[in-house]
């Protein structure tokens, strides 16, 4: 399985600021993914890092708003653009060795509280 | 679209049997994952299904029914520390740049009680 670390575990931001989250896995890793689940429900994916390439976004989220980075196949990062108070949440960074058939292991989170 | 539906409250009591149902609607199947998430902590893999049947895991079982987009996850000698949320995932049949994706559904919440 992979350990997955992000940083930063937690932060409070002001509207309209913007914070980038890193996740770092400590292996080789085939895909990242990076999900978001507000207070009491459940994860939704926001995108697929692609390394090397543009994330792969899912219906409701956009570049502009939630730019992700993957320079290396273990690091990836998420930025949370231009935030207001619904951004508040938990963001998840996951990843899978092989994609297709492999489990996916998740990072602890990222508790981002915005004011 | 993806349409992912379980129970969101589940209660039983230590040393006793439970089952978490599942069911969905995909466009595409490539199996279906049950995590296990503790309040404030990341979740964690319980069991993977991708073709219909039981799969044994210790206290942990997970079934699958392709054909009734269904599946179950059983506990069985609860313990307290088995009280948390239980999410049922499914993955897609996808190609290239999404592959692997998972979709969740909005998880149970099962409290133990002693």
């Amino acid at each position: 399985s992979a350990v997955i670390s992000q940083k930063p575990s937690r932060d409070i931001c002001q509207r309209g600021t913007s914070l980038t989250i890193q996740c770092q896995v400590d292996s080789q890793v085939t895909m990242m993914f990076w999900y978001r689940q507000q207070p009491g429900q459940s994860l939704t994916l926001i995108a697929t890092a692609n390394q090397g390439s543009e994330a792969t976004y899912e219906s409701g989220f956009v570049i502009d708003k939630f730019p992700i980075s993957r320079p290396n196949l273990t690091f990836s990062t998420l930025t949370v653009s231009n935030m207001s108070p619904e951004d508040s949440s938990i963001y998840l960074c996951s990843a899978s060795s092989s994609g297709s058939t492999e489990t996916q292991y998740f990072g602890p989170g990222t508790r981002l509280l915005v004011l | 679209g993806q349409n992912i539906d379980q129970p969101t409250e589940m209660t039983a009591t230590e040393g006793a049997i439970v089952q978490i149902n599942c069911t969905y609607q995909t466009s595409g199947f490539n199996g279906l994952f049950w995590y296990q998430q503790h309040a404030g902590e990341a979740p964690t893999f319980l069991s993977y299904n991708v073709l219909d049947g039981l799969e044994e895991k210790g206290r942990f079982s997970s079934f699958l029914s392709r054909s009734k987009g269904y599946s179950y996850l059983l506990l069985k000698e609860l313990q307290m520390k088995d009280s948390a949320s239980y999410l049922c995932a499914v993955r897609p049949l996808d190609r290239g740049s999404t592959l692997g994706r998972l979709y969740f559904g909005r998880g149970t919440q099962l409290t133990v009680w002693p």
